[in-house]
């Protein structure tokens, strides 16, 4: 079965500090791997993807994820949270055989405190 | 802006109301798709159009009735609601087989709906 996780409902970081939202994904075959973001009474934003490459793409507002084949995971990182990254991420995986097939996580809430 | 517009943002209707959700987009993409969005729960895949023709229903009840007349726009009807179908109502969009600035998709803002 395809499916994303996102193990945490809820993650609390200070400002400045670095932070880590994580996503395993279960998909057939080489998978295509996002990130989104929501902010209050708005739809999810493009943060990044990884389709093929370098295994650690950079994305927009700071934001990286690295791909690890061998665990199966995709997790966001930022080396220094700002308050305005407080929001909800969604990690996603787009299976290669099926295009329509979009599969998304729970999404996680993120929490910058200054 | 995303380049997919929905309105209306926001909607309350009572459970024997009819309206609809409409979304347009401008990318040029060639497949539109529902999602709903609950509190807590994943985001639901309701319906996919590819070119114009619905090739996903995914068990969704009648109640919600899609259309998509062109390739820009894609309406979700709506009649006789419950109060659990109240939620985030989102629209998105891609181009098909694989393309488009980032490969993924392109959200609109959503559509707040609340069934009184």
């Amino acid at each position: 079965a395809q499916s994303v996780a996102q193990p945490e409902d809820q993650v609390n970081v200070a400002e400045g500090n670095p932070l880590t939202v994580k996503c395993t994904y279960s998909v057939s075959g080489n998978p295509y791997l996002f990130w989104y973001v929501q902010y209050p009474n708005r739809g999810l934003q493009f943060l990044l993807k990884y389709i093929t490459g370098d295994n650690l793409v950079k994305g927009s507002y700071g934001f990286e994820a690295e791909f690890n084949k061998s665990q199966t995971s995709f997790h966001l990182k930022k080396p220094s949270a700002l308050v305005s990254d407080s929001a909800l991420y969604f990690c996603a995986v787009r299976a290669l055989y099926n295009f329509n097939k979009f599969y998304f996580g729970s999404g996680t809430k993120l929490n910058v405190k200054p | 802006e995303t380049g997919v517009t929905q309105t209306p943002r926001h909607l309350v209707m009572g459970m024997t109301n009819k309206k609809s959700l409409k979304c347009e987009q401008h990318l040029g993409h060639n497949a539109m798709y529902w999602y709903k969005q609950s509190a807590k729960k994943p985001l639901e895949l309701m319906f996919v159009y590819s070119l114009e023709e619905r090739v996903e229903n995914n068990s969704v009840p009648s109640r919600f009735s899609p259309e998509c007349p062109n390739s820009s726009h894609l309406f979700l009807h709506l009649h006789t609601l419950q109060p659990e179908d109240s939620a985030l109502y989102l629209c998105a969009s891609s181009q098909d087989p694989l393309g488009g600035a980032n490969y993924g998709y392109t959200f609109g803002s959503g559509t707040r709906l609340t069934v009184v």
